[in-house]
This record gives structure tokens, sequence and C-alpha cells, in this order.
């Protein structure tokens, strides 16, 4: 069994450049949800996707979006880079959308530095 | 809002030594309550979760977990520290419903000494 995977590990960026992360889910999951972890804090809820469709955003900027495919796998799109975007950014696949039973398995990670 | 404070940024104990990482919640239902880990240059793993059905929560590697309604807390323990444990500890809280959204606290850094 797979678990879920992220590309790039690392990514270098300019202020004002557009990036795109990509996510595999573990096999059978059909809920994908992204977190930003900033240095030295707790990962965020950036938005969860379940079967295609976003279910679900915490307090992000619309220049932050996301796709989620037939497949399951996922893209997490950001816009006009900040500074701030500088972050540690989680994917993390649920057998479920519902929350609490459903344990959401995270993948390793894309390190975003924004210059 | 729901919402997690962990007390104490850093953590140090001896290898051997009671490990004892405090976490409460603010939640205005029943909350799902998780403890995770995360190694250096790593994604987070799961070591326990609580769904209501028992307040003494048992997971990986030895640690336990006790929910306690009346103080809003769930603390983790380890009753001896090995070298292998020294980590980013998180623990957070699901609101439920139909996202599985998670709040996660800031986090508290074990380290374990020799």
């Amino acid at each position: 069994e797979t678990g879920v995977t992220q590309s790039p590990t690392h990514l270098i960026k300019t202020r004002g450049q557009q990036v795109t992360l990509r996510c595999s889910s573990q096999s059978g999951h059909n809920t994908v949800s992204w977190y930003q972890q900033a240095l030295g804090q707790g990962p965020q809820f950036i938005f969860q996707y379940y079967r295609e469709e976003e279910n679900g955003r915490g307090n992000f900027p619309p220049r932050f979006s996301g796709l989620q495919f037939p497949n399951y796998s996922s893209e997490l799109n950001v816009n006009a880079l900040e500074l701030d975007d500088s972050a540690l950014y989680l994917c993390a696949s649920s057998l479920s959308r519902t929350g609490g039973y459903n344990e959401q398995f995270f993948g390793p990670g894309t390190r975003l530095t924004v210059l | 809002a729901q919402s997690v404070t962990q007390l104490g940024s850093h953590v140090s104990v001896s290898e051997g030594a009671l490990v004892l990482l405090r976490c409460n919640y603010s939640s205005s239902v029943p909350p799902y309550l998780f403890w995770y880990v995360q190694y250096p240059n790593q994604g987070l793993q799961l070591l326990l979760k609580y769904t209501s059905a028992a307040t003494l929560v048992k997971g990986i590697n030895g640690f336990e977990a006790e929910f306690k309604k009346s103080e809003t807390s769930f603390h983790l323990t380890k009753p001896s520290a090995h070298m292998s444990d020294a980590a980013e500890y998180f623990c957070a809280v699901s609101p439920g419903g139909n996202t599985g959204k998670l709040i996660f606290g800031q986090g508290t850094t074990l380290q374990v000494k020799p």
C-alpha cells in the first residue's frame, strides 16, 4: 500500500510568482486536505477536497486554490506569492470527509521558500 | 470556535523519565482529539485519537492520553522516555461534521537527554 506522496520536496520562488504543489492520496482515499505549517507553528487548515469538490476552507485568501482529480490526487495552487507564504505545505488523505473517525494520513510535505 | 493550547513549547526529560505533554482544548461540542508526532523533515504521524469510546486512550510507541472533560484536557504521557522519542508533538481537535479539518496546537518539542 503506497502512502501519501507529495512533490516537489523543496521549491524556491520569488515574490509575485505562482506555484503548484502536488499530492497523491493513499490508495482508496477520496478526501484530501491541505495544511500550511509555518516555521515553529502548528499546521493550519487551508481547504479540503472530497470527490473533486471543495469541502471546507480555512482562513486563507482566494489566491490559494486547489483541484482534485478523478483519481483523487490533488493540487494546491498559490498565486501572487508573498514572503509569508514560505512554509511547509502538508497534504493529508482520508477515507472520507467526515471528521474524527477518519484518520488523516499525512505526506512528507513540500518546503516552499519565497524570496 | 474550537481551539487547542499546548502548554510548554519545549519539554526536556532524561532518558527513562516520565514524559508529560500538556494539551487543553476549547470546544462547545464533544470533540475528537488527536496527538500527532513529527520527526525532522517528515510529515505528521498519528500517535492516538479520542473519539468518545474510552477516556484513556492507548497509542503507538507506548504513549497514552487521558480525556478529562471537567478539565478540558487531553495530556499525553509515556512512562519511560527513549532517545527516539525526541520530536515535535502536536495536539489537534476536529470539530467533526462534514469537514474533517484538524485544528492544531502550536506544538511541543520534546528533548530527551541521555
